[in-house]
């Protein structure tokens, strides 16, 4: 099993809808838990942190998490064409108390118009 | 990128050769991490430090990697003897304090293509 693992993709959605992007992982001491973007031949960018069970949203971003059933997900709202790119599940290490990484091996977003 | 420098940007050598890639933090940066990222592949965690000190290397392949941050200049991952695959991007990624890992910045990346 991978620790962190992302539903397969790629995905695609019309431009304005809604894009759900989905994430498990395995270390159930993990505490912080990130969503990247990268676009392609670029360096990923942070987008969403999250840290508590539950919903929090920052534009057209939510994240959500549940720790009990080790699920992570992103909701992108109105899509936009430059939405388009690759979307990175991280989880910090647990028991570690820097930022080393885990990362799912992404999922490819296609946002059309 | 928030500042975060790496150079080279692309670099080619070929089978045997010796590849050293470079992280200059954002400035009052301390802590550096180097991940991997193999085609169609996630990052992958290679090494994380401080300066001069390397406090976790559980992802650095046994033989051939190495990283060092000197208290003065760049962090430094340094591949003898390069083989196909390590062919990667190389990305670093900087912090300012303990309190902050949260907060990576990322630098653009170094392509490494090996002949």
């Amino acid at each position: 099993q991978k620790e962190v693992e992302q539903n397969s993709g790629p995905l695609s959605v019309p431009e304005g809808a809604i894009a759900s992007l989905n994430c498990t992982y395995s270390d159930r001491g993990s505490q912080s838990f990130f969503w990247y973007r990268q676009y392609s031949g670029k360096s990923p960018e942070l987008i969403m942190s999250i840290y508590s069970n539950g919903d929090k949203e920052d534009g057209r971003f939510t994240a959500q998490l549940n720790k009990a059933s080790q699920y992570v997900s992103l909701l992108i709202r109105d899509s936009q064409p430059s939405d388009s790119a690759t979307y990175l599940c991280a989880v910090n290490a647990g028991g570690t108390s820097y930022g080393k990484l885990t990362f799912g091996q992404g999922t490819i977003l296609t946002v059309h118009p | 990128n928030a500042g975060v420098m790496q150079n080279p940007r692309h670099l080619v050598r070929r089978r045997g050769q010796e590849a050293r890639l470079r992280c200059s933090p954002m400035k009052g940066h301390s802590h550096v991490y180097w991940y991997r990222q193999l085609p169609e592949e996630g990052l992958k965690f290679m090494v994380y430090l401080q300066k001069e000190n390397i406090i976790d290397e559980s992802g650095m392949p046994k033989e051939r990697f190495s990283a060092e941050f000197p208290k003065e200049g760049p962090s430094i991952l340094r591949i003898q003897q390069v083989v196909r695959g390590d062919s990667a991007a190389y990305f670093c990624a900087t912090h300012r304090g303990p309190k902050s890992a949260d907060t990576q910045y990322f630098g653009p990346g170094t392509r490494l293509t090996v002949l």
